[in-house]
């Protein structure tokens, strides 16, 4: 398969649960990203990766733990989450980080529900 | 503060007129402005880029900055550009600001 794919599509998760989601890119990229996507406001980035190696993490709550053990795989694994955190996460990638093409290329996203 | 506004969060308009989705953008440097296309049931994708001034199914924008704007315009509506729209810009760092987004519905 190409493209970016992301699983699970839904998560249902309590607050003490933990979860993971999980991305996969087959276009050969350097650079992978986790956004959160909330109702009504902008996409908030929250974490990148190139070439494996975390290079940004915009204040993001530990609760989320980002993992990326290969170029072509990104997991963000959540634990006692709040039910704020409920939104559509979603993963993109690009050929490298620090390009000006600016084009990235997302999954269809995770839809998390925090109970 | 760098920041990308689109004032509008919904736009109707019937097929076969204009439509103009508004972007503005607060930036100090020089910048890099990207409109991105949310169809139904499919991810985000890019739109087009302004350093590229091309015109992607019929869509244009031009970037003004003495108004620090980046409308997108498209002469004559189909039903199919029905979509989220959303602008966004480059920072220094490579990263982009992204707007909350307009929905665009185009009635038959």
């Amino acid at each position: 398969e190409t493209g970016v794919t992301q699983t699970p599509r839904h998560l249902v998760m309590g607050m003490t649960n933990k979860k993971s989601l999980k991305c996969e890119q087959h276009l050969g990229h350097n650079a992978m990203y986790w956004y959160k996507q909330s109702a009504k406001k902008p996409l908030e980035l929250m974490f990148v990766y190139s070439l494996e190696e975390r290079v940004e993490n915009n204040s993001v709550p530990s609760r989320f733990s980002p993992e990326c053990p290969n170029s072509s795989h990104l997991f963000l694994h959540l634990h006692t989450l709040q039910p704020e955190d409920s939104a559509l996460y979603l993963c993109a990638s690009s050929q490298d980080r620090a390009s000006n093409t600016g084009e990235l290329f997302f999954g269809e996203g995770s839809r998390l529900t925090v109970l | 503060a760098q920041r990308v506004t689109q004032p509008e969060k919904l736009l109707s308009v019937f097929k076969g007129a204009p439509v103009e989705l508004k972007c503005n953008y607060s930036y100090s440097g020089s910048p890099e402005l990207f409109w991105y296309v949310q169809y139904s049931r499919q991810r985000l994708q890019l739109l087009l880029r302004h350093i590229s001034r091309e015109s992607i199914k019929g869509f244009t924008a031009d970037l003004n900055k003495g108004e620090t704007s980046f409308h997108l315009k498209k002469p004559f509506a189909q039903e199919e550009d029905s979509a989220m729209y959303y602008c966004a810009l480059m920072d220094s760092n490579y990263q982009l600001i992204w707007g909350a987004g307009t929905k665009l519905i185009i009635k038959p």
